[in-house]
């Protein structure tokens, strides 16, 4: 059973539409939850975390928000896309502050 | 800031052969992770290391967190082991996981 689940896998959007990814973890407590960002070809730069329902801290700042609304989702969203903001997002999870596991991703394009 | 510098950029290994990456670190790091990332975009995990060295099957990783940098070692390479490699390092700063810039693997027959 797969722990971690994103949605969607995919999406095309336009530049100044309003956007929203989400992620799941199924089956474990209270984990640490992250948001990554890869440019096609690119490396993994991470944007988000938090430790508790309710509480997110940014990494960096490329005109998007993150909500953590219940302790197994964590939402990454913005009100207006940029061409930047296209790429391959992931979420990732941790026990604490160890080994961090991703899911699947979802890949962007904004035009 | 904390960076990790990684390299080869990019390799090319015939079947059976085997290599090494290499992960430099500028400051000092609490643990590091090794990820190969397939086609379609899923990071697979290879090691998560506090220090010390693991083994898996055709795979080593060092990491000496007192040089500042860590390794991986591949031997008797094979067609499936093609892909992308990161290695990240885990910052002093909470929850910080700092990649490099991979090193794309090519293993040709």
């Amino acid at each position: 059973a797969q722990t971690i689940h994103q949605w969607p896998v995919a999406e095309i959007k336009a530049v100044g539409s309003p956007l929203s990814l989400g992620c799941t973890i199924k089956g474990k407590s209270s984990p640490n939850l992250y948001w990554y960002w890869q440019a096609t070809g690119g490396t993994l730069q991470q944007l988000f975390y938090s430790i508790t329902v309710g509480q997110v801290e940014s990494v960096v700042q490329l005109n998007l928000s993150a909500s953590r609304p219940k302790d197994d989702q964590f939402i990454l969203s913005t009100e207006k896309l940029l061409l930047s903001h296209s790429g391959f997002y992931l979420c990732a999870w941790s026990l604490e502050q160890y080994e961090q596991y991703f899911g699947p991703g979802t890949r962007l394009t904004v035009l | 800031g904390d960076q990790v510098e990684q390299s080869p950029s990019a390799l090319s290994l015939h079947e059976g052969t085997g290599s090494a990456l290499r992960c430099n670190f500028t400051t000092t790091m609490r643990a590091v992770q090794w990820f190969q990332q397939n086609s379609r975009g899923s990071l697979i995990n290879l090691f998560y290391l506090a220090s010390g060295t693991k083994e898996n099957g055709r795979l080593k990783s060092t990491f000496n967190s007192k040089e500042s940098y860590s390794t991986l070692h591949i031997r008797d390479a094979q067609l499936e082991d093609s892909g992308t490699y990161f290695c990240a390092a885990l910052s002093s700063s909470f929850s910080k996981l700092v990649f490099g810039q991979g090193t794309s693997l090519s293993v040709v027959p």
